[in-house]
């Protein structure tokens, strides 16, 4: 079945520590975006990707690095430096750029030990 | 102030219809989307309307778009128990393919 992947489900960091989420799909979308979610504030865009080995900042990438080496995969890490990572965080994918449907990952829960 | 707005919470009883609003700012937003998100899962599109249209009807949701107000709303006829969750309204304008997301509506469904 095609879809998009993301793990783990459930992921604790500790201080001052990098943590990488993993976005895989298989859909052979173009573009892939990284969302951050927290209680009543919706979904702000961190980081999102129009082809291979292109990438560009969202409303909130401070803190947080992207890759795209390959078509399928998105991997998003987490630094250190950002202080405030406990959040729900979703990948999602698109066919092309241009207004069309996103197809969303069923999201990493990311908490702060 | 936010590009999409919403209402955080409805309340409806079971088999009554659901009425979830939501306005926006940008005259050229050229999509509108509106997704479900269930507790503890991602995202997935129930519906979306193109903005030459004023209304799209698919089985038990009835979109309707008032462009002049800037005014999107998602009818839910026969509310279920199911149907409880966050409801997100999102917008593509012409100049960025990037959607803009709503807060969300959480529509709690009791018997």
């Amino acid at each position: 079945d095609g879809g998009i992947t993301q793990s783990p489900k459930y992921l604790f960091r500790k201080e001052g520590q990098n943590v990488t989420l993993s976005c895989e799909q298989n859909l052979n979308h173009d573009a892939m975006y990284w969302y951050r979610q927290d209680p009543g504030q919706g979904l702000r865009l961190i980081y999102y990707s129009q082809i291979v080995n292109d990438f560009q900042k969202g409303d909130i990438a401070e803190g947080y690095s992207v890759s795209r080496e390959k078509k399928e995969s998105f991997p998003l890490t987490v630094t250190s430096a950002q202080k405030n990572p406990t959040a729900f965080y979703l990948c999602a994918s698109s066919l092309y750029r241009g207004g069309e449907k996103l197809f969303f990952g069923s999201g990493t829960q990311l908490s702060v030990l | 102030g936010e590009d999409v707005e919403q209402s955080l919470f409805l309340s409806v009883r079971e088999g009554d219809s659901s009425v979830i609003n939501c306005t926006y700012t940008d005259s050229s937003s050229t999509y509108l989307y509106w997704y479900k998100q269930e507790p503890g899962a991602g995202l997935q599109l129930l519906t979306y309307i193109f903005s030459n249209m004023d209304m799209k009807q698919d089985q038990r949701l009835t979109v309707l778009l008032n462009k002049k107000d800037k005014h999107l709303s998602l009818r839910i006829a026969d509310t279920q128990t199911g149907d409880s969750a966050i409801y997100f309204c999102a917008e593509v304008t012409g100049g960025s393919y990037i959607p803009t997301f709503g807060r969300g509506t959480s529509l709690i469904v009791h018997p």
